[in-house]
């Protein structure tokens, strides 16, 4: 059972590139969503989908893109790098019904590092 | 917009004895979740405990419990016999509509042997 996973782990890139974070779940969640980490702000929401097709923006969402065109899969693009971008990564998901309807589960994170 | 203030950036606790780490919220709802997570140097994020609004006991899960002032809007969490295990970040989420949860700024926890 993997549960969810992210991909890379560790990224490095230039300012101004394309990169895309990718995050994927096997539990068939409805709900999953983008969070930033930094030091000093715990973790911020930047996008989070409802379902496949159905995307919102949370507390950050400026600077990135998301899509959702299956329930498994969850990508996070960054269109043009900053370096104030530079942050860990978690994707998380959740169901719908049950106790899993309140509870989140994280992914690994993805450290990206922009120079 | 709600808010999660965690006030103590770092504590210190002694293998085998208790901590308790605070949390204050500010929200208008009255209906909500509160949720106490572990970040250990891995970086994962493991659910600790979770408390709904309308429920008045505090939650327990083994060594870990709450105190939930709903009208002072204060959610801390103890922690007895503690462990080496326990050092990690930890953080107090809130939520209320399921979607946008957030979170405190985190309070890293020490545990001297």
């Amino acid at each position: 059972d993997a549960g969810i996973t992210q991909s890379p782990r560790y990224k490095i890139t230039e300012t101004g590139r394309q990169v895309t974070l990718m995050c994927h779940q096997t539990w068939s969640h409805s709900y999953m969503f983008w969070y930033r980490q930094d030091l000093g702000h715990g973790l911020r929401l930047i996008y989070y989908s409802a379902a496949a097709d159905i995307t919102d923006k949370g507390e950050v969402p400026d600077g990135y893109v998301v899509s959702r065109s299956k329930t498994e899969n969850f990508p996070l693009t960054l269109e043009s790098a900053t370096r104030s971008q530079t942050s860990v990564y978690f994707c998380a998901s959740r169901g719908t019904s049950g106790r899993a309807s309140y509870e989140q589960y994280f992914g690994p994170g993805t450290r990206l590092t922009v120079t | 917009a709600q808010t999660v203030t965690q006030s103590q950036p770092e504590m210190s606790v002694q293998e085998a004895e208790t901590v308790t780490l605070s949390c204050t919220y500010d929200t208008s709802e009255s209906d909500y979740y509160l949720f106490w997570y572990k970040q250990p140097p891995s970086r994962q994020m493991i659910l600790v405990i979770r408390q709904e609004a309308y429920k008045q006991q505090n939650a327990t899960e083994n060594r870990f419990s709450v105190n939930f002032q709903k009208a002072a809007k204060s959610f801390s969490l103890k922690i007895s016999d503690s462990q080496l295990g326990d050092a990690a970040m930890y953080f107090c989420a809130y939520i209320h509509n399921n979607n946008d949860m957030r979170f405190g700024a985190g309070t890293r926890l020490t545990v001297k042997p």
